[in-house]
């Protein structure tokens, strides 16, 4: 069973700062999704990455995609209290059939004023 | 669109009750799945299904039943809730390998 590990599991920061949260997998994705999910709610897309090497961005969100489809980051610049929340990762592997999305278990962020 | 939606919204049961949750959308989804959602666990898919009359199982189906008899609603049973159940379920659908529209969550606690 493919297994999504999501580093680090918390992180807190004050408003303003830099970070990067980690998605890998010893077996290839066949494309990485990124989610984020606030305290009551469900999971809500940022974006969906395809292609090896592949960044996208999003206003001050950088998602990357390893060269060997097997890793992916997301860079939050000068952080703000509404990106406090849970930073998940899912994928279909390889050979996955339609609707077996693998989550990661997150990565709780917090964002202080 | 109400998108994805979720009933109830809150549940607590005894340990050997049953109960449904219940889950439609109206965006004319092909697929649609169960989640559940625990402390440092991230969501554990329960069952899916690909369209009405097909499902399958995910990685935790024990203890749950689903089934699919139309395209917008997505019913999951649970037959004899065990406080192991207490969990925040999330409902999904989706259409391919696209985007999941999740709905707002059921909190259930078996005492």
């Amino acid at each position: 069973t493919q297994l999504l590990e999501q580093s680090p599991q918390f992180l807190s920061i004050q408003e303003g700062e830099n970070l990067t949260v980690y998605c890998n997998s010893s077996s290839v994705f066949s494309s990485l999704q990124w989610y984020r999910q606030e305290p009551g709610e469900g999971p809500v897309l940022l974006v969906t990455v395809v292609t090896g090497g592949e960044v996208k961005k999003l206003k001050r969100l950088t998602f990357q995609f390893g060269d060997a489809r097997k890793d992916s980051s997301l860079h939050i610049t000068a952080a703000q209290t509404g990106d406090t929340g849970l930073y998940l990762c899912a994928s279909m592997h390889y050979g996955g059939s339609q609707g077996n999305l693998i989550f990661g278990k997150g990565t709780k962020l917090s964002v202080k004023p | 669109n109400a998108g994805v939606t979720q009933t109830p919204k809150f549940q607590v049961l005894k340990t050997g009750q049953s109960m449904t949750l219940q889950c439609a959308q109206d965006m004319n989804h092909e697929y649609m799945s169960w989640y559940r959602q625990d402390p440092g666990m991230g969501l554990r898919l329960i069952h899916y299904s690909v369209g009405a009359g097909i499902t399958d199982q995910g990685e935790v189906p024990n203890g749950y039943n689903v089934s699919r008899s139309t395209t917008e609603d997505f019913p999951l049973r649970l037959l004899s809730a065990a406080p192991s159940q207490t969990s925040v379920y999330f409902c999904a659908s989706y259409q391919g390998a696209g985007e999941q529209f999740f709905g707002p969550g059921t909190r259930l606690t078996v005492l």
